[in-house]
């Protein structure tokens, strides 16, 4: 497809159980980043990979969430022992090099934790 | 206190009216900023970005910088019902910080016919 994907776009789970979000970004686009948006709030940062690798994680709130890229495309936020405040949704965007002044994002996965 | 702040609001106006939207901001390290809309249930969507003090124009939209006062805007003329969404401010400083943009609250914005 031609925007950001991101799969899936709901999903509920119940407390302390593991989540995985997937993201597509652009073909071409090496700069990915994650976001999270709270009801009411603006989006968060997360997370920013400049290829395969993490160039800032300083936004992960603490050792529960991870990110990965592996082969510098599509990326999966893996969050474990989920918690009721984790509700939320995770915004996905990339962008073609480091300019994230022109970042795309994705339209979320909407996460509930019951 | 939060790095970005904007004023919730809500906004609402009648078709043709001018909207003025505004942010402040604490950090002298922000070098750039942009304005982006939101619709329900949908990602944020890039609108304006600039990197100076001053204005840019595109269509209907104005953005203003003030570096001076940490103060950004966003003017748009002419409103439309289309218009209506929430609109965020978002801001971005160089270096080790290149790849995060810090966001305003949002501002929702209602155009009435």
């Amino acid at each position: 497809g031609a925007g950001v994907s991101q799969t899936p776009s709901n999903k509920v789970t119940e407390k302390g159980k593991y989540v995985e979000l997937r993201c597509d970004p652009i073909s071409g686009h090496t700069a990915l980043y994650w976001y999270r948006q709270s009801l009411g709030q603006g989006p968060e940062f997360l997370i920013y990979f400049q290829g395969t690798g993490a160039a800032d994680d300083s936004g992960l709130p603490n050792d529960r969430f991870f990110a990965v890229r592996p082969e510098g495309s599509v990326s999966t936020l893996k969050i474990q022992r989920t918690e009721r405040g984790d509700s939320a949704v995770y915004l996905c965007a990339s962008s073609f090099g480091r300019a994230n002044t022109e970042a795309f994002f994705g339209q979320g996965t909407r996460l509930t934790v019951v | 206190q939060k790095e970005v702040e904007q004023d919730p609001g809500p906004l609402s106006v009648p078709e043709g009216a001018i909207v003025s939207l505004n942010c402040t901001y604490s950090n002298s390290a922000f070098q750039y900023f942009m304005w982006y809309r939101q619709y329900s249930r949908k990602g944020p969507e890039l609108l304006m970005y600039t990197y100076s003090s001053g204005n840019k124009e595109d269509g209907r939209f104005t953005a203003q910088v003030d570096k001076s006062s940490k103060y950004i805007s966003l003017f748009i003329r002419d409103s439309q019902p289309s218009d209506s969404a929430t609109y965020l401010c978002a801001m971005g400083a160089g270096g080790t910080s290149y790849g995060k943009l810090t966001f305003g609250q949002g501002t929702i914005l209602t155009v009435h016919p």
